[in-house]
């Protein structure tokens, strides 16, 4: 079974600019979250999708935004870039949501991005 | 303070060595779990327990809800055992929240 793959895998944009970025879950996972890793405050969630439905928000910006397809698919939306913006992006797929359990998440490689 | 922290942040042990990274939290959770996290980012999860004690291969997890303790022991390290341990805990409510990780690294 393929795993879950991000695209693009690096990124170079500059201040100010949007950029999207796009997470593939694994076959059957019907739902999705991302985080957001840098040097100085390490992994925070961003948010989780489950159905098309955004089931969970980190205490991020409203210029990040997210997205879930039918298709589970998922894409991340940034506008107007700032310079902390950049990070490694990652995105995680789960075979459901966590409600009173937990489900093993299973993590795309990341998108790197880089805003200067 | 950090709601998950994690000790020591940084660890170097001999070949072989008996390893353990420690986490402790302060929310109510639903599960805890632990990454590896190697050079060049991929993330694997290695356990996710709710209770109790899970072992794979060389590594054991234990979690002491009452406590809110969990530790990763690695058994007979290893330098490919050398990467980021993260430890993430799911709130009651549903989303992850991580510690600062422990970097290992295993000299042979």
């Amino acid at each position: 079974k393929a795993g879950v793959t991000q695209t693009p895998r690096y990124l170079i944009k500059t201040r100010g600019q949007q950029v999207t970025l796009s997470c593939s879950p694994i076959s059957g996972h019907r739902s999705v979250s991302w985080y957001q890793q840098t040097p100085g405050q390490g992994l925070q969630f961003l948010f989780e999708y489950f159905s098309e439905t955004q089931r969970n928000k980190g205490n991020f910006p409203g210029r990040f935004s997210g997205r879930q397809f039918s298709n589970s698919r998922s894409e991340m939306n940034v506008s107007t870039l700032e310079l902390g913006d950049s990070a490694l992006y990652l995105c995680a797929s789960s075979l459901s949501l966590a409600g009173g359990g937990s489900y093993e998440q299973y993590f795309g490689p990341g998108t790197r991005l880089t805003v200067t | 303070k950090n709601e998950v922290e994690q000790s020591p942040q940084n660890l170097t042990a001999q070949e072989g060595e008996f390893i353990t990274i420690n986490c402790s939290y302060s929310v109510g959770i639903s599960a805890l779990h632990w990454l590896q996290q190697h050079p060049g980012g991929g993330i694997v999860s290695l356990f996710m327990l709710s209770s109790g004690k899970k072992k794979h291969g060389r590594l054991i997890a234990t979690i002491n809800i009452q406590e809110k303790h969990s530790s990763l022991h690695i058994t007979a390290s290893h330098p490919r055992d050398s990467a980021v341990y993260i430890c993430a805990v799911r709130r009651s409510q549903g989303n992850l929240i991580f510690g600062k990780g422990t970097k290992l690294s295993v000299k042979p």
